[in-house]
């Protein structure tokens, strides 16, 4: 069993919809979320970090978190075209380990 | 303010061939990590070092050394290339124990 688990997609989501990322990981301690967005061809780049359990919004972009579910899940409201990328979830662990996801395709349809 | 920066960024090897991927951050940054990613598999914790003069294995080390030369510099050794490692690697970087990570560009390293 993976220690942080995506869905692969590919997700697609009409533009102007919301898109609804989810994400599992594994009981140790973790400490901290991250949501990072991945052009294909280029480097991961982070879009949202979430540290204790609830909501936490960024301009279109919301994570939730929580950790009694082992559950961290990221909405796009309002997608745009240029949403679509692929979406790695990451777990930092206390002992400075950190893992991510497979990542889930998101196309963004216009 | 070049924040992580990788060497080479292409690379072509032959089986058994020996090479070492560099990365170097200019953000002071205390600990730093190598991953690889292959097409539907994510990315992959090679090794990590949590600060200066540590190391450890992350989820696929086989195959792999790493150096934390100093705090700015950890390199990759592939000691004898296999095609298997062929894929792209990613270092990146982070502050403290909690706070995100700063990636590279990435090696494309192909081994035939």
């Amino acid at each position: 069993q993976k220690e942080v688990e995506q869905n692969s997609g590919p997700l697609s989501v009409p533009e102007g919809a919301i898109a609804s990322l989810n994400c599992t990981y594994s009981d140790r301690v973790s400490q901290s979320f991250f949501w990072y967005r991945q052009y294909s061809g280029k480097s991961p780049e982070l879009i949202m970090s979430i540290y204790s359990n609830g909501d936490k919004e960024d301009g279109r972009f919301t994570a939730q978190l929580n950790k009694a579910s082992q559950y961290v899940s990221l909405l796009i409201r309002d997608s745009q075209p240029s949403d679509s990328a692929t979406y790695l979830c990451a777990v930092a662990y206390n002992n400075n380990d950190m893992r991510f996801g497979a990542g889930t395709r998101l196309t963004v349809k216009p | 303010n070049a924040g992580v920066t990788q060497t080479p960024k292409f690379q072509v090897l032959k089986t058994g061939q020996s090479m070492t991927l560099q990365c170097a951050q200019d953000m002071n940054h205390n600990s730093m990590y190598w991953y690889r990613q292959d097409p539907g598999m994510g990315l992959r914790l090679i090794y990590y070092s949590a600060s200066e003069g540590t190391t450890d294995k992350g989820e696929v080390p086989n195959g792999y050394n790493v150096s934390r030369l100093n705090k700015r510099e950890f390199s990759l050794r592939l000691e004898s290339a296999a095609p298997s490692q062929t894929s792209v690697y990613f270092c990146a970087s982070r502050d403290q124990a909690g706070q995100p990570q700063h990636f590279g560009d990435g090696t494309r390293l192909s081994i035939l």
